[in-house]
């Protein structure tokens, strides 16, 4: 089945620690997203990619970084710089851009002790 | 840019009851529409979608959206409720923004709570 798988489900990080976030898609798409939900705040855009070799900062970049090394990866590294990092953070894709269906992957929660 | 407003953070209705979201957009154009869905912990899934030509959009599970250009909303509809219906449902926009083809806007969402 095609689709967008993240890893883990939870994970659980000390506080001023690197860690990153997978996600993998097999539907061929060149556009890939990370969004963090945060409770009443909706999906904000972190980074996007159009292809690969190639991403642009979203709205809340800071304290993020991300790779596009193979079109269907696109990890997500949550640096030591990211203040609040606690958060549900969720993984898209679509064939192209705002025009196209985003297609969502299960999400990671990530919980900084 | 572009901007999505959710007027309703929580809405309760009961099962078999007619429903209505809200959702009212801010744009120069005509934007693309979406509607998603997401259950408790798990990512979003697509309700329905609005390009362009008729204005009541149908998707799946029953819903349906109506696209008013006059009112600049999105209103999603569905006329009998489902237990299963029970999720936070969110409203986005996409359009041309600061020079990229690439980005949605949602909204905060509006969650459903459904009454036996």
């Amino acid at each position: 089945d095609g689709g967008i798988t993240q890893s883990p489900k939870y994970l659980f990080r000390k506080e001023g620690q690197n860690v990153t976030l997978s996600c993998e898609q097999n539907l061929n798409h060149d556009a890939m997203y990370w969004y963090r939900q945060d409770p009443g705040q909706g999906l904000r855009l972190i980074y996007y990619s159009q292809i690969v070799n190639d991403f642009q900062k979203g709205d809340i970049a800071e304290g993020y970084s991300v790779s596009r090394e193979k079109k269907e990866s696109f990890p997500l590294t949550v640096t030591s710089a990211q203040k609040n990092p606690t958060a549900f953070y969720l993984c898209a894709s679509s064939i192209n851009g705002y025009t196209d269906t985003q297609y969502f992957g299960p999400g990671t929660r990530l919980t900084v002790l | 840019a572009q901007s999505v407003t959710q007027p309703d953070i929580h809405i309760t209705v009961s099962e078999g009851a007619s429903l209505e979201l809200r959702c009212n957009y801010s744009y120069g154009a005509t934007p693309y529409l979406f509607w998603y869905v997401q259950s408790p912990g798990q990512g979003l899934q697509l309700l329905l979608k609005y390009f362009s030509g008729d204005t009541l959009v149908q998707g799946i599970k029953g819903f349906e959206a109506e696209f008013k250009r006059s009112q600049s909303s999105f209103n999603l509809r569905k006329p009998s409720v489902h237990w299963s219906d029970a999720a936070e449902y969110f409203c986005a926009v996409g359009a041309e923004s600061g020079g990229s083809n690439y980005k949605l806007t949602f909204g905060k969402g509006t969650l459903l709570t459904v009454n036996p």
